[in-house]
């Protein structure tokens, strides 16, 4: 398809342990982002890659987070010893340019719901 | 943080009706986008609007920033039952990144 795809749509799983998800951009679009969105809010910034490179990783709640994207595509955000709290739709965003701030359309992903149990 | 916030937080009408929604912002900004999303799942991008412009149109949809106020409107005029949806404004926060601050929200229900 041509719009951006993350996998897995769902993922449930328990306290502690280790969850992989992943995005799949636009074709050619060099800039990726990926949010968090709890129930009842607007979506948070976590991260966003320009190419391989973390250019903001600001966003990120602490260290058991972290994202690759080790061939400017593909993403994959990680999360270490899940917790209760880490529960939200993770969505993913691709733009065609990086955020020069002039025009930033971004792109989104369906999601994917993590619940921990 | 969230920059934004919509105002209202729900909003109900019938289908025909226009409907408002309003959102402010905290710092300077480079442009201000709207975004729908249905069933708390993937936004849709519905209109940017660049902070030197004041008013955009698009289709149905009317959009207007007043920067001196911090603000911005999203009118959707002849509303469907279709429209019902979460509206999210989100903003820059005037840097070169692009990585959006969104607000929380207005939830829209459109009644056939």
């Amino acid at each position: 398809g041509a719009g951006v795809s993350q996998t897995p749509s769902n993922k449930v799983t328990e306290k502690g342990k280790y969850v992989e998800l992943r995005c799949d951009p636009i074709s050619g679009h060099t800039a990726l982002y990926w949010y968090r969105q709890s129930l009842g809010q607007g979506p948070e910034f976590l991260i966003y890659f320009q190419g391989t490179g973390a250019a903001d990783d600001s966003g990120l709640p602490n260290d058991r987070f972290f994202a690759v994207r080790p061939e400017g595509s593909v993403s994959t955000l990680k999360i270490q010893r899940t917790e209760r709290g880490d529960s939200a739709v993770y969505l993913c965003a691709s733009s065609p340019q990086p955020g020069t701030g002039v025009h930033n359309e971004q792109f989104f992903g369906p999601g994917t719901r993590l619940t921990v149990l | 943080s969230q920059q934004g916030e919509e105002d209202p937080q729900a909003l109900s009408i019938q289908e025909g009706e226009n409907a408002t929604m309003n959102c402010s912002y905290k710092t300077s900004i480079n442009n201000l986008q709207w975004y729908r999303q249905n069933s708390g799942r993937g936004l849709v991008h519905l209109i940017l609007i660049r902070s030197n412009e004041r008013e955009k149109h698009s289709g149905r949809l009317r959009v207007t920033l007043d920067t001196s106020k911090k603000s911005s409107s999203l009118l959707i005029t002849a509303s469907r039952a279709a429209d019902t949806a979460s509206y999210f404004c989100a903003t820059d926060d005037g840097g070169s990144q692009g990585n959006l601050i969104f607000g929380k929200g207005t939830k829209l229900s459109v009644k056939p």
